[in-house]
Order: C-alpha cells, then structure tokens, then sequence
C-alpha cells in the first residue's frame, strides 16, 4: 500500500526552530515529487512547494521563499519541512503529497495531481 | 502565478440533488485541473485529475468537465456521506494554486 505518513503534532513558541517529516512507503521514493500544502485554521488549502528526491530540485511559493526549507534524506525515504524561525501566523496543519504524473494522449504533456496524502502534522506557534 | 476562483463558497442541497461547482482560472491552464474532497478533520482526497477523469475508486456519481480557464465539479446524486469541502487545483504551471474550496453540506 502506498502511505505517506507525517510526524506528530507540535507545540512551539516564536523564534523557535522546527522540521517536521514525511516518510514513504510502498513505491519507490526517489521516483515522484513530494508537495507541501498548508492548511491555516479554518482555511482552504496552500501550494508550499515541491521537492524530487532523486535530486533534491525544489520548486516554492514566491510567497513563501526563504521561510521554510524543503529537504530530503532518500536513504530513509523521508521529505522534511523546515523552519529557523517559527512565527504565530506559522500555526497551520502542514500536509505532504505524492505528486503523480499522468501521460493522456488528449492533454499533450503529463497532468500532475497530488494521488496520495500524508495524515498532516499540526502545527501550533503561540508564547 | 495563476489564480484560481471557486463559486459558490458554500451550499446546501438535500440528499439525491444535483450538485454543481464551477472553477476558473485566471488564465488557460488547457485540462491541467484537479479535483479534491476534504471532509472534516481528514487529509484531502483526489476525486478527479486532468479535468474529467475519476481517480480510481471514487463513485461515479462525481464527475468533472471543463478545459482551458472554465470547468466544473458535479455531484450527480448527493449523498450524505459527501459533506464535506472541495478544491480545484491546477497543475499547468509551477507554482501550483488551489481554489479557495466549495464547502457542500446536507439541507
């Protein structure tokens, strides 16, 4: 079964530091894209960024350049989210995906949807 | 960046209606579009990829039509069990963007 699962909840205060992971497992790791979708309290959903772990390309949000890190270690099959510097408006759900892609003969070029979700981490930032 | 926009942000429908989302984007993202359906407290889940086809195992009372900046979610026949709040996504361009979700209740 192919599984995306994320590390707990956490609990931190401003200015802290924080990387929250997400393993796979049942396909091979290397070969897809990981998503990072952030979910704020009562919101709708945010495209983070992606990384491939086969070379550790990234792909962000001009929004959110240079305020969370996207890693990789895929020895372990493992994708990590990354703050220095945490802030209250930080406090969200993160959840990671696997971004699949599809080759239609209609559409031209592949179609990438996110086909598999981790379980989300919540995140809460507050003094 | 391409912007995505979802209408109506909520309705109400009873059980065995006909449901219908509608999804634009801010330009031509040809069939480059996804559907997702996140329930209550839950991860979300893919229902549709490339505009009009059903993942697998989603009911076929969901389908999806559309291509280049206008498309739309239907809900056939709605069933209790389809509460919940649905987004589009596009995948045409880098960074992806998401609609800002279609929440669907029971009347």
């Amino acid at each position: 079964e192919v599984q995306l699962v994320q590390s707990g909840a956490e609990v931190k205060k401003p200015g802290e530091s924080l990387k929250i992971s997400c393993k796979g497992s049942g396909y091979s790791f290397s070969d897809y894209w990981i998503g990072w979708v952030r979910q704020m309290p009562g919101k709708g959903l945010e495209w983070m960024g992606i990384i491939f772990p086969g070379d550790s390309d990234t792909r962000d949000s001009s929004s959110l350049q240079g305020q969370v890190t996207f890693s990789v270690d895929k020895s372990i099959d493992t994708a990590y989210l990354q703050w220095s510097s945490l802030k209250a408006s930080d406090t969200a759900i993160y959840y990671c995906a696997r971004r699949r892609i599809i080759r239609l003969p209609d559409v031209g070029r592949g179609v990438y949807s996110f086909d598999v979700w981790g379980q989300g981490t919540r995140v809460t930032v507050s003094s | 960046d391409i912007q995505m926009t979802q209408s109506p942000s909520s309705l109400s429908a009873s059980v065995g209606d006909r449901v219908t989302i509608i999804c634009r984007a801010s330009e031509s993202i040809r069939r480059h579009l996804n559907w997702y359906q996140q329930k209550p407290g839950r991860a979300p889940n893919l229902l549709i990829y490339a505009a009009s086809t059903l993942q697998s195992g989603v009911p076929s009372r969901f389908s999806g039509s559309g291509s280049g900046a206008d498309f739309i979610l239907t809900i056939s026949s709605l069933q209790p069990e389809d509460v919940a709040t649905y987004y589009c996504h596009q995948s045409y361009i880098t960074p992806g963007s998401f609609g800002q979700g279609t929440k669907v209740e029971i009347k």
